[in-house]
């Protein structure tokens, strides 16, 4: 069974740029999240998507949003970069919800420079 | 505040010995909690979880001890093997009103295995 994909796994973008990133979830799992991990806060909380409905939201500016498809599959944007969303974003998926045991993507490391 | 946090940023452990991961949390009404372990150039991986009505999980080298009375729990791995070097996670996992949960993580304990 495969796990979460992310794509890219590496990206360069320049300050002012946006960016998207997706995340195939676990065939079947229909909650995804999406975190920031960064060395100075660690693991942040973005949003959850279930059956393509935003259901949570962490304490990040506007310019962080995402989707869901019908697939599952989501992806994440970032507009008007800034230096300090360089980071690692991991996507989780979970089952019916994201209660249930979370299984992480190897993430996407997003350099702004 | 809401917070999960660790106790030591760092352990070094020799190859055999047991490694104790330790993890305060101040929410008294947190109720699920998981540890993660984190390669480098990896995602997090599961490891085991508890919830409040245990105080005690076993899996396989690895136990979770949980203290409701002083909001702290632990992360035993017993026998502990080069291959367990990584950062480890304690990780709250909250409800919201929304029906969704989320991931609240501590700040990581880098776990280096001496062979």
């Amino acid at each position: 069974k495969a796990g979460v994909t992310q794509t890219p796994r590496y990206l360069i973008k320049t300050r002012g740029q946006q960016v998207t990133l997706s995340c195939s979830p676990i065939s079947g799992h229909r909650s995804v999240s999406w975190y920031q991990q960064t060395p100075g806060q660690g693991l942040q909380f973005l949003f959850e998507y279930f059956s393509e409905t935003q259901r949570n939201k962490g304490n990040f500016p506007g310019r962080f949003s995402g989707r869901q498809f019908s697939n599952s599959r989501s992806e994440m944007n970032v507009s008007t970069l800034e230096l300090g969303d360089s980071a690692l974003y991991l996507c989780a998926s979970s089952l019916e919800d994201s209660g249930a045991e979370a299984f992480f993507g190897q993430g996407t490391r997003l350099t702004v420079v | 505040g809401e917070s999960v946090g660790l106790h030591l940023p760092t352990l070094s452990v020799q190859e055999g010995d047991n490694s104790i991961i330790n993890c305060a949390y101040s929410n008294s009404a947190s109720d699920y909690f998981i540890w993660y372990k984190q390669e480098s150039g990896k995602g997090p991986q599961f490891i085991i979880d508890i919830r409040s009505n245990m105080d005690k999980r076993q899996g396989q080298r690895v136990t979770v001890l949980l203290n409701k009375t002083v909001k702290h729990l632990s992360l035993q791995i017993a026998a502990t093997q080069p291959g367990d070097s990584a950062v480890y996670f304690c990780a709250e996992n909250r409800k919201s009103g929304a029906g969704s949960y989320q991931l609240t993580f501590g700040k990581g304990t880098k776990l280096s295995v001496i062979p």
